[in-house]
């Protein structure tokens, strides 16, 4: 079994600030982890993802996360917020067990960045 | 290399009607996974074809089919529509399973 638990269903910032947004996950077996942004009337776009290499990942737009098996956390950092990074962002978890993959998505994260 | 396509882009439908949404992945991708998106439930599950076989399912009724063709593309089938079916439906390939997905645009579906 498997689960995906994205801690702030909104988080805002100023322009410029920091973006921090909070993901645990569970997994019974060897996970790979992504993050996914999406823009209002828009398909899902791959940010960023973790596949048992290195535990800190750095993905588009300067965006990052790190990935801690010892708090079941992948969180995602941003040094500077920008206007353009308002969206939805999704934390999701694919384990494979037998020949079948399932992917589990969180519940989603709105990030407003004001001016 | 094309990105994935789904079509049509918006559906306007009446309840009880049926409704068929169509998925053309990357190339050379032989995965297709579909998810609905909805506000109420954030995006969920339907159901992954790999090869022309369903290989996992979520937990949605019977009125939800899909389909896979030897040439990857996939059809999904929504039967007698409800109300409630009004989502946006995504379509997601990937090479070999539901790792690292590429996601279509989407297809809007009102059902009024």
């Amino acid at each position: 079994a498997q689960s995906v638990t994205q801690l702030d269903s909104h988080v805002s910032v100023s322009e410029g600030t920091p973006v921090l947004l909070r993901c645990n996950y569970s997994s019974s077996y060897s996970p790979s982890l992504f993050w996914y942004v999406q823009h209002p009337n828009k398909g899902l776009q791959l940010l960023l993802k973790y596949t048992s290499a290195a535990t800190l990942v750095k993905g588009i737009n300067g965006f990052e996360a790190e990935f801690k098996k010892s708090e079941t956390s992948f969180h995602l950092t941003k040094p500077s917020a920008h206007m353009s990074d308002a969206a939805e962002y999704f934390c999701v978890v694919s384990s494979y067990n037998t020949n079948a993959g399932k992917s589990t998505f969180g519940d989603g994260t709105t990030l407003t960045v004001k001016p | 290399k094309a990105g994935v396509t789904q079509t049509p882009r918006y559906l306007i439908k009446t309840r009880g009607q049926q409704v068929t949404l169509s998925c053309s992945p990357i190339s050379g991708h032989r995965s297709v996974s579909w998810y609905q998106q909805t506000p109420g439930q954030g995006l969920q599950f339907l159901f992954e074809y790999f090869s022309e076989t369903q290989r996992n399912k979520g937990n949605f009724p019977g009125r939800f089919s899909g389909r896979q063709f030897s040439n990857s593309r996939s059809e999904m089938n929504v039967s007698t529509l409800e109300l409630g079916d009004s989502a946006l439906y995504l379509c997601a390939s990937s090479l070999t399973g539901p790792n690292e997905q590429f996601f279509g645009p989407g297809t809007r579906l009102t059902v009024l």
